[in-house]
């Protein structure tokens, strides 16, 4: 019973154009969504967050957006750069369970330059 | 903030032998969590602590398992028996204890059982 699903495995863009990532969720009690990049051989690192109070939350050339009604939420990327190539993973807590994050299975960038 | 630290990186071990790892959480977080990674899929809680008591544990968590986090600072998790099912990379994060945040995670041991 997978509660996150990221179902595009892989993504390849161009240098300087938009990359979206897209993410769905099935429980209804998640509040809190993150996305994580990570690289072979490293640990997650934290990328952006959105609280479900929003449905908007930018930080650079990173934006989320949050669907509630969809329980969808994606993330752009706006330019893509070569060093944006990674895995990423969209991550989603509810208070009720200690905060704890559920993953989805990532999706793989690719920037070509 | 020295960032969460994991030790070993890399363990290679042969079936039925036992392992441990560590972990450093970043000092003062009093959450800290373990998941485990495998190919293709994205990380899976494993455990989690308040300072040193453990308060969940998943059900992926065998009784081959077991994780300490004594006197709320390090933590350590035991694979006892392993088995080449064992094979992934175990990943801790920890974070303040302030609501909702953002996990802070270390760089993973990756084990290789044989």
């Amino acid at each position: 019973d997978q509660q996150v699903k990221q179902n595009s495995p892989s993504l390849s863009v161009q240098e300087g154009r938009i990359s979206i990532l897209n993410c769905d969720y099935t429980n209804s009690m998640f509040d809190y969504f993150l996305w994580y990049k990570k690289y072979p051989a490293e640990g997650p690192t934290f990328l952006i967050s959105i609280s479900s109070i929003k449905d908007k939350n930018e930080d650079g050339r990173f934006t989320v957006f949050l669907n509630k009604s969809a329980k969808h939420l994606s993330l752009h990327i706006v330019p893509s750069q070569p060093g944006d190539s990674a895995v990423y993973f969209c991550a989603a807590s509810d208070g009720s369970s200690n905060y704890k994050l559920t993953f989805g299975k990532g999706t793989l960038l690719t920037v070509n330059p | 903030d020295t960032g969460v630290s994991q030790d070993p990186r890399h363990k290679i071990t042969k079936r039925g032998q036992n392992v441990t790892f560590r972990c450093d959480p970043i000092s003062e977080h009093n959450r800290l969590y373990w998941y485990r990674q495998t190919l293709g899929q994205g990380p899976e809680f494993l455990t989690y602590f308040q300072n040193e008591a453990q308060l969940e544990k998943s059900r992926l968590l065998s009784d081959r398992f077991s994780a300490e986090r004594p006197k709320g600072s390090f933590s350590t998790l035991e694979i006892q028996r392993t088995e080449q099912g064992d094979s992934a990379m175990y990943l801790c994060a920890s974070s303040s204890g302030q609501g909702f945040e953002k996990l802070f995670f270390g760089s993973g041991t990756q084990l290789s059982v044989l």
